[in-house]
C-alpha cells in the first residue's frame, strides 16, 4: 500500500514563479493536511481539509492555496513563490478529524531562490 | 524536555537505557495528545496517543504519561535501541470541534551504541 504519495521530492524554484505540490492518498481518508517544517520551528499547519469539497486555513496559510476536488488528492499551490517559502512540505491524512493518527508522506523539499 | 513553542532540545542515551522525553502544554482545554517519531529524511510516524481521561497508556516498549495538573506529557522508551534515534514530537488537540493537530518543535533523541 502506497499510503501518501508526494511529488516532487525536491524542487528548486525561482522567486515569483508558481508551483503546485501534489499529494495523493490511497487510504480513502476523509481528512488531509499540509504542513511545512523548518529547522527549529517544528511542523506548522498550512491548510487542511476535513472532507472532499471543504478546506480550512491553518497556522500559516498566507501565500498558499489548496483544493480538495476529490477524496484522494490535495494539491498545495504557491501562486508566486518567495524565498521564505523555502521549506520541507509534508502532506498527511487521517481517517477523520477525530483521530490524532495522521499518516504522513515523505515530504517535498522546496528551495525558492 | 520539550515544550510546544520552544527550541529543539536533545537527549543522548546509551543503547539499552530507558529514555524519557518530556512535553509541556499550555492549553488546559486540550483533551487528546499524540506522540510522533520522525527519522531523518522521512515524514513523522504515529507512535501512541492518550486521552485526557487517562493518566497512562502503554504500547510496545513505549509508555505515555499524562499529568493534567501540571500540563505535562512524557514518552518513555524502554531499552532504547539505535533505531529509536529520531526527533520526537508531541501534538495536542483542543476539546470540541474538528481535530487540528498542533505540534511541538520536537526533541532529538540520540542513541549511542
Amino acid at each position: 500500500t502506497a499510503g501518501i504519495t508526494q511529488a516532487p521530492t525536491s524542487q528548486i524554484l525561482a522567486a515569483g514563479r508558481s508551483m503546485t505540490l501534489r499529494c495523493t492518498q490511497d487510504m480513502r481518508h476523509n481528512a488531509m493536511y499540509w504542513y511545512r517544517q523548518d529547522l527549529g520551528l517544528g511542523l506548522r499547519l498550512i491548510h487542511y481539509s476535513n472532507t472532499a469539497g471543504t478546506t480550512g486555513k491553518g497556522e500559516v496559510p498566507d501565500g498558499y492555496s489548496v483544493s480538495r476536488a476529490n477524496t484522494d488528492d490535495f494539491p498545495l499551490t504557491l501562486a508566486s513563490a518567495v524565498p521564505s517559502q523555502t521549506s520541507v512540505y509534508f502532506c498527511a491524512s487521517s481517517a477523520d478529524t477525530n483521530t490524532g493518527e495522521l499518516f504522513f508522506g515523505e515530504g517535498s523539499r522546496l528551495t525558492v531562490l | 524536555g520539550e515544550s510546544v513553542g520552544l527550541h529543539l532540545p536533545t537527549l543522548s542515551v546509551q543503547e539499552g537505557d530507558n529514555s524519557i522525553i518530556n512535553c509541556a502544554y499550555s492549553n488546559s482545554a486540550s483533551d487528546y495528545f499524540i506522540w510522533y517519531k520522525q527519522e531523518s529524511g522521512k515524514g513523522p510516524q504515529f507512535i501512541i496517543d492518550i486521552r485526557s481521561n487517562m493518566d497512562k497508556r502503554q504500547g510496545q516498549r513505549v509508555t505515555v504519561l499524562l499529568n493534567k495538573t501540571v500540563k505535562h506529557l512524557s514518552l518513555q522508551i524502554a531499552a532504547t535501541q539505535p533505531g529509536d534515534s529520531a526527533v520526537y514530537f508531541c501534538a495536542e488537540k483542543l476539546s470540541g470541534g474538528s481535530y487540528i493537530p498542533t505540534f511541538g518543535r520536537g526533541t532529538s533523541l540520540i542513541v549511542h551504541p
